[in-house]
């Protein structure tokens, strides 16, 4: 089995922050690292598909790194809104795909 | 239009009864997945079809079932339920890819809630 964790378990910000967490993975056998965005009582909604070493994806204040060799990607949100309350998950794929236990994040306005 | 959807959205039923849940995908994706969200909130995958055919397998019960009548459907039935089958259902797919492994975004639907008692 994959062990990817993230960290911080949860994460409260006020409006207008900045905050960053983190996704660990195994960096032997890797393929890509997706990162998702799960808002209460809906699906997860993918964000970033990542694969190469250096890999940074930005989707308006939301952007993503990744570090393969030791295996590591960060999420990076800009001027945090109440909107971006979310659990943020990702997966990595090395034989399968497996995902994270998930970052959750509450924006206080 | 619903790209990834699941029937039924809730169903609550009885210990000891076979029930399924449909999946259907209109993204013309060739893999479809199920995976099992559990007690803490974690995503565990149970199977993965691509153009109909099993490629992952996790060690779930037997009791747990498949069946994929076309590439756009992935049906799970259930057999002789148990109270710790309590979960949500994720059905996802993802477009064909190059690697073994399908390597590319999953596209969720809503989530299954079974409740059994």
């Amino acid at each position: 089995i994959l062990n990817v964790e993230q960290s911080p378990q949860s994460l409260h910000v006020q409006e207008g922050d900045s905050t960053n967490f983190t996704c660990s993975f195994p960096s032997s056998n890797f393929y890509a690292l997706h990162w998702y965005r799960w808002e209460t009582a809906k699906s997860p909604e993918a964000l970033f598909v990542m694969t190469l070493n250096g890999d940074e994806k930005k989707k308006g204040r939301i952007s993503a790194t990744l570090n393969t060799k030791e295996g590591y990607s960060y999420l990076y949100i800009k001027g945090s809104q109440p909107e971006d309350s979310a659990t943020y998950l990702c997966a990595s794929t090395g034989n399968q795909f497996y995902f994270g236990t998930g970052t959750s994040l509450t924006v206080i306005p | 239009d619903t790209a990834v959807s699941q029937t039924p959205k809730y169903l609550v039923t009885q210990m000891g009864n076979d029930k399924s849940i449909k999946c259907e995908q209109n993204l013309g994706h060739d893999t479809m997945y199920w995976y099992k969200q559990d007690s803490k909130k974690f995503l565990k995958i149970m199977f993965s079809y691509n153009n109909k055919e099993l490629i992952i397998n996790e060690t779930v019960p037997n009791r747990f079932s498949p069946k994929s009548p076309d590439k756009a459907h992935l049906n799970l039935h259930i057999n002789s339920l148990e109270l710790g089958d309590s979960a949500v259902y994720f059905c996802a797919s993802s477009p064909p890819s190059p690697q073994t492994v399908n390597q590319e975004t999953q596209y969720f639907g809503p989530g299954t809630r079974l409740l059994v008692l």
